[in-house]
């Protein structure tokens, strides 16, 4: 166990709906990286927030949005959902931001959209 | 761009064998070099990290090398088990980024 729990596990939305899933750090880990991840492939990064303030985005478009709480927890809000957002999203903390030697990860929420 | 590859995309081999899993990236600007374990649906598990000055790491059954200069690591497991089955994932935390760019993965089958 990592110390990283992500809510909900599973998850079933239509398309256009939107989605909220969250994500609890390790104990006195400040950084929190969220991370898709479709069928076959390797984790994709989408964003990574570092002491409450977005510190990185990859390629994904505005309606993939989060948030960090001052307790370091974190959401994942993505808005007009579509079919090909169905995918692993996993959580990722940390201590620091920036070269951080080891990334521990969450079990991700499996999001379906039908 | 940084972008990480691994071969081969699945093996499978019986129980014993001693086996190597292949990583290579293309930008040698790297923090680290981390491995991963995934079961199916599940999340991540970090075996082995390897910073950019060291040249292997070991845990039991496992050691990972890598040559920054080369752009490669491996993955070597002992004598495998059933129990290794699993997709094994490769990650290298790059300057340009600090953010973890993955390969796709070796999908592991062990069989008794």
């Amino acid at each position: 166990e990592t110390g990283v729990t992500q809510s909900p596990t599973h998850l079933i939305k239509t398309r256009g709906q939107q989605v909220t899933l969250r994500c609890s750090s390790q104990s006195g880990h400040n950084t929190v990286s969220w991370y898709q991840q479709a069928l076959g492939q390797g984790p994709q990064f989408i964003f990574q927030y570092y002491r409450e303030e977005e510190n990185g985005r990859g390629n994904f478009p505005p309606r993939f949005s989060g948030l960090q709480f001052p307790n370091y927890s974190s959401e994942l809000n993505v808005n007009a959902l579509e079919l090909d957002d169905s995918a692993l999203y996993l959580c990722a903390s940390s201590l620091g931001a920036g070269p951080e030697p080891e990334a521990f990860f969450g079990q991700g929420t499996r999001l379906t959209v039908v | 761009k940084q972008e990480v590859t691994q071969i081969p995309a699945a093996l499978s081999v019986p129980e014993g064998e001693n086996l190597v899993l292949n990583c290579s990236f293309t930008d040698s600007a790297i923090y680290n070099l981390q491995w991963f374990r995934q079961d199916p649906g599940k999340g991540l598990t970090s075996l082995l990290l390897i910073q950019s000055s060291q040249r292997e790491q070991t845990s039991g059954r496992l050691n990972a090398s890598l040559d920054k200069s080369s752009g490669r690591s491996t993955l070597y497991i002992a004598a495998s088990q059933p129990g290794d089955s699993a997709t094994y994932l490769c990650a290298a935390l790059s300057y340009n980024t600090d953010k973890l760019i993955f390969g796709t993965g070796t999908r592991l089958q062990v069989f008794p």
